[in-house]
This record gives structure tokens, sequence and C-alpha cells, in this order.
């Protein structure tokens, strides 16, 4: 089945910097992806939704880049701020009826001050 | 927009006591999914529900029952506590199929004494 490997688990950066989260997936027939934020005692938030057909998606903040060739999809924050304090989960998932989201273990992000 | 709401926030039970975590949906999806998640080890499936009584096992469902009650209401059970079990467990909703973003709860807190 899919197997999903995220890195690093823990990321910590100063404010105004970048930061990169990167998942690995094995399954090629792998179509939607996902990425999650958690911020602390709260559930999982939707950063944003991405489909195969797109290689480059770009958010408020962030960039999402999907490498099919490597199978590999990556949350670029361009300047990070405290508030992007949390921790991150890719999900990916084949597009069955079933619904399946296979999530990666997350990345726990501090922005310093 | 809708919302999810998982109860009890926080749970401490006992060793081999059987606890039950309800969540409630009121964004009229069929599909409703139980996950556990573990510090470093990302979220796995334990139950999910594509409809009202309907239930299918995920990745994780020994030692668990669920009920599908009605399309709105999913709730899980821990059939037996196990001692220095800690958990959070989150409760998601979907429209359904695999190309549909996840709406997540709160989550219920376990800890086991």
């Amino acid at each position: 089945g899919e197997q999903v490997e995220q890195r690093p688990p823990h990321l910590s950066v100063r404010e105004g910097d970048s930061a990169v989260i990167i998942c690995t997936y094995t399954d090629p027939n792998s179509y939607y992806f996902f990425w999650y934020k958690q911020e602390p005692g709260a559930g999982l938030q939707l950063l944003m939704k991405v489909f195969s057909s797109t290689e480059i998606n770009e958010g408020q903040g962030f960039t999402v880049l999907l490498n099919k060739k490597d199978k590999q999809l990556s949350l670029n924050l361009t300047a990070a701020h405290p508030g992007d304090s949390a921790v991150y989960f890719c999900a990916v998932s084949g597009g069955s009826a079933l619904g399946r989201l296979h999530f990666g273990a997350g990345t726990q992000l501090i922005v310093i001050p | 927009g809708g919302i999810i709401t998982q109860t009890p926030k926080f749970l401490i039970g006992q060793e081999g006591q059987k606890l039950t975590l309800k969540c409630q949906q009121n964004f009229n999806h069929d599909t409703m999914y139980w996950y556990r998640q573990d510090s470093g080890k990302g979220l796995r499936l334990i139950y999910y529900s594509i409809t009202e009584n309907d239930l299918q096992k995920g990745d994780l469902s020994e030692g668990y029952d669920a009920s599908r009650e009605k399309k709105s209401s999913f709730s899980l059970t821990v059939t037996s506590a196990q001692k220095n079990e800690m958990a959070v467990f989150l409760c998601a909703s979907s429209p359904g199929g695999g190309q549909n973003t996840l709406y997540f709860g709160a989550g219920t807190r376990l800890s086991v004494l």
C-alpha cells in the first residue's frame, strides 16, 4: 500500500526565513495531495489541496511543489512568521471513491521571533 | 460553514475500562472517519463510515468498535483501555471520495492511568 515519508520531524527557523517540508510517497497512481496545518489543541485545517496535473501551487505566503517523477511533494514557506508555528501534515490519496488518505508523520515547525 | 464537535475534549480512564468518544458534524457529509494521532506517527485510520449504519475497518481497528447511528454522528469505543496509553483521537468528515477535503474536529485527548 501507499507509504508516505515526511521530513524533517522538527524544524526551527527565524522569523522571515524560509522553511521547507518534504514528503515522499510510493504509489505512482496517487492523484490528490493535501497539506494540513494543526495548531496546538486543535484539529487539522486544510492549507492546500493539489491535483496531480498541477506542479506548482501558490498560496498566501507559501508554495506547494509536486514532483511526480520523484514522487515528492514539498511545502515551502517563503518568509515564516510566528503564526506559522504549528504541526504540518502532508496527505496523499489515490482518488478512489473510498476517500482513504495516507498521512505523513508530521513536522513540528517553530518560528522564532 | 459547518463544524465538527467532539466530546469529551479530555478523557481519563482506568486500565481495562470501556470508553466511548462521540463526534457530531453538521456539514451533511456522507463519510466520517476516526483517526488516532500519536506523537511522531502521524494519523492512523481506525474506522470510517461512508453512510449511515455503514462501518469499515481502517488500519488500526483492533481494540476499537464504532457506530454510525445517524448521518451526523459517529462514535468510537475503546473496548479495553491500555495502561499508560496516551493519544489524541480525531474525528473527520468529508463529502466522500478521495478528492475531497477532510474536515477535522479538535480531538479527544485520552489518558489511561
